[in-house]
Formats: C-alpha cells, structure tokens, sequence
C-alpha cells in the first residue's frame, strides 16, 4: 500500500472549515483514500474514504486531486468536539483488510 | 446495535501473570481485528479473521501472543506470560468486508498494565 505524509498538527478556529491535508504520491490506481479520526482514549473512527471522485457525508468532504497523488478531508463547521488526531490512508479495494495507521494529524479546534 | 464490545475495559496484572482480553464484533460482521497503541508504535494491527479464520498474523509480536475466534460473535486475544512492554491498549474492530472492507468500527478499548 502506498505512504502517506501528514502534517503533525493543526489548529483551527470553532465555527471554521478544517482542511486536513493528506499526500499520497505513490497511490496506485485501484488504492482508496480513507480517513478516520480517534478522539482522545477512543477507538479510532471511520470518517469517510475515495478513489477519484470528490465524497461527501454528513461528517466530512473529501476532496482528492485529479492526479490522485493528494488529498484534502474538510470538516466544514468544526466543533471542539472535532479535536482528534486525524488519519489518512490508502487500501486497495479487493485486496488486504489491513490498515496500517501513521502518526495522523492531531487537528486542536479552538473557541 | 450496541457496536464492538471489548472486556474488560481496564486490566492491571503482574508480569507472568496471563492475560485475556475479549471482543464482542458486531452483529453480522464477518472480518475481526486486534490491534495495539502505544506512544512509541502508534496503532498497530496484530491480527485478523475473516470468517473467523485466521488471514494475517504477522503483526502479533511473538509466541506469547495468540488470538482465537471459536465463532463469529466472540474472539479472544491471550498473553502468555505478560510483560511490561505489553502495557498498550489494545482494540478490537469489525468489518463488513464483502461491502467495505476499509469501514472498520472499534470498540473502545481495554487499558493493559503489566506491572
């Protein structure tokens, strides 16, 4: 599966867009982009994932460039209760259930 | 759905003493993974089923860890004995994997001391 790199944090006003940035230069072309996020001594949860197209649900959007060689998930109205660290990661569809967790971006959404 | 259900949600036990963490998955949820956090490693899958038969193992650290799925509502991860480098915790997730298999959902954990 192919690396990401994240920012190691990230601060953000309440009541603002967050836009996490994620890179994934090495993604292949039947690897999905997921995110999840793990609110502080809770288990990791799954937010939203993508491929190509642009995706949204009632947590997140997703935005992936038309290369597909980077990402960008945005929490359009952050609360404090949006602080988490925040999780990218590529998985090709079909293949290995296994995901593999870097050290994410650790978002602090301020009043 | 009540979700993932992990037991017991806090253990602290003496080096050598075993060790047995217990994960409920969801209902109808036919892949099951353990995994472990700590500040050095970050999160860390140790193993996982599909249909409660065993697919990866390479991430269980060593002998003294084994994992077991008797069915499809219950798993259990074992240490044997334990360390105090085993002090993590450790989470339990489950999948649908035949319409997502990205989509995991984890429980809330069980805090493990080993003193």
């Amino acid at each position: 599966d192919a690396k990401t790199t994240q920012p190691p944090s990230m601060d953000c006003a309440e009541g603002r867009a967050a836009n996490l940035p994620c890179n994934h230069s090495t993604i292949s072309g039947n690897e999905y982009v997921y995110w999840y996020r793990q609110i502080h001594s809770q288990g990791p949860q799954y937010i939203i994932h993508g491929l190509k197209n642009n995706e949204t649900n009632e947590m997140a959007s997703l935005i992936i460039t038309e290369d597909r060689k980077s990402s960008t998930l945005i929490l359009p109205h952050a609360t404090l209760r949006d602080t988490a660290v925040y999780y990218c990661i590529v998985l090709i569809q079909g293949g290995s259930e296994k995901l593999v967790f870097g050290k994410g971006t650790k978002l602090t959404v301020n009043p | 759905d009540a979700g993932v259900i992990q037991s017991p949600r806090h253990e602290v036990t003496e080096m050598g003493q075993e060790v047995t963490l217990r994960c409920k998955p969801i209902s109808g949820h036919n892949s099951l993974f353990w995994y472990r956090q700590t500040m050095m490693r970050g999160l860390e899958l140790l193993i996982y089923f599909n249909n409660n038969v065993p697919i990866d193992d390479s991430g269980m650290p060593e002998d003294r860890f084994s994992a077991k799925m008797p069915n499809a509502s219950f798993s259990t991860l074992k240490i044997q004995p334990s360390e105090p480098r085993d002090s993590a915790v450790y989470f339990c997730a489950s999948s649908l994997r035949d319409t997502n298999r990205g989509e995991q959902y984890f429980g809330p954990g069980t805090r493990l001391t080993v003193t």
